[in-house]
């Protein structure tokens, strides 16, 4: 089983306000990732990192801002909240397999976030 | 570029009925192949994979060949339960980066 967290896992909050989704894995793996999703839909990468101090901006254009000062901690901010970031925010981890190219991810449970 | 095509959903079945979901990919390499699910309310867990031609990845009851002469990895299961209901994922990844190609998802629904 892979230990990624999430919190919190539902957030309901006001236009504007600044949040912190916070993501954390204890299984020592280099790579992390933020996806958005709007629920059972296709998957969008929005932010991702290699290592410690660097990110890197995913394929959809996203607000939001990543850190990565430590290998198991990856938040995700919004410094201004609106309406269209309402979605759910996936993260998750990788480290190679050590079996051919096979970098495959581990999930947490998911950031349900709505903006009213 | 690379790029991963699956069976639109959703798809709905009934239970003990047999399944298949459809995934081809696009790839310049010699990717690794990945099914993931995602139960409602939750994140994404991986299901099965395969790294090289021929290989058949299985759990749960689900299996999936690599197929390299027809580049398709397609899900299949012989009888479906109600609790299978879930949105089903198909990933490529290449050994020239760390990230994982997806295709678009799908639903299935398994009615009693």
């Amino acid at each position: 089983e892979a230990d990624i967290y999430q919190t919190p896992r539902y957030l309901v909050i006001g236009t504007g306000k600044k949040i912190t989704l916070e993501c954390s894995q204890t299984m020592g793996h280099d790579k992390m990732y933020w996806y958005q999703q709007d629920p059972g839909m296709e998957l969008h990468l929005i932010h991702y990192s290699y290592g410690v101090n660097s990110t890197e901006k995913g394929d959809l254009s996203s607000e939001s801002t990543v850190s990565r000062i430590r290998t198991e901690h990856f938040p995700l901010t919004l410094e201004s909240a609106r309406p269209s970031h309402t979605s759910q925010y996936l993260c998750a981890s990788s480290e190679y397999s050590g079996r051919g190219p096979a970098y495959e991810q581990y999930f947490g449970p998911g950031t349900r976030l709505t903006v009213t | 570029g690379n790029s991963v095509t699956q069976m639109e959903g959703p798809v709905t079945l009934s239970e003990e009925a047999f399944l298949t979901i459809n995934c081809t990919y696009t790839a310049t390499g010699y990717p690794s192949l990945f099914w993931y699910v995602q139960y409602p309310g939750e994140g994404l867990q991986l299901l099965l994979k395969a790294t090289k031609a021929d290989d058949k990845g299985s759990n749960k009851g689900f299996e999936a060949t690599y197929r390299k002469e027809t580049t398709s990895f397609h899900l299949e299961k012989g009888s479906v339960q109600v609790s299978d209901s879930a949105v089903y994922f198909c990933a490529i990844s290449m050994d020239s980066n760390y990230q994982l190609i997806w295709g678009a998802g799908t639903k299935l629904i398994i009615k009693p």
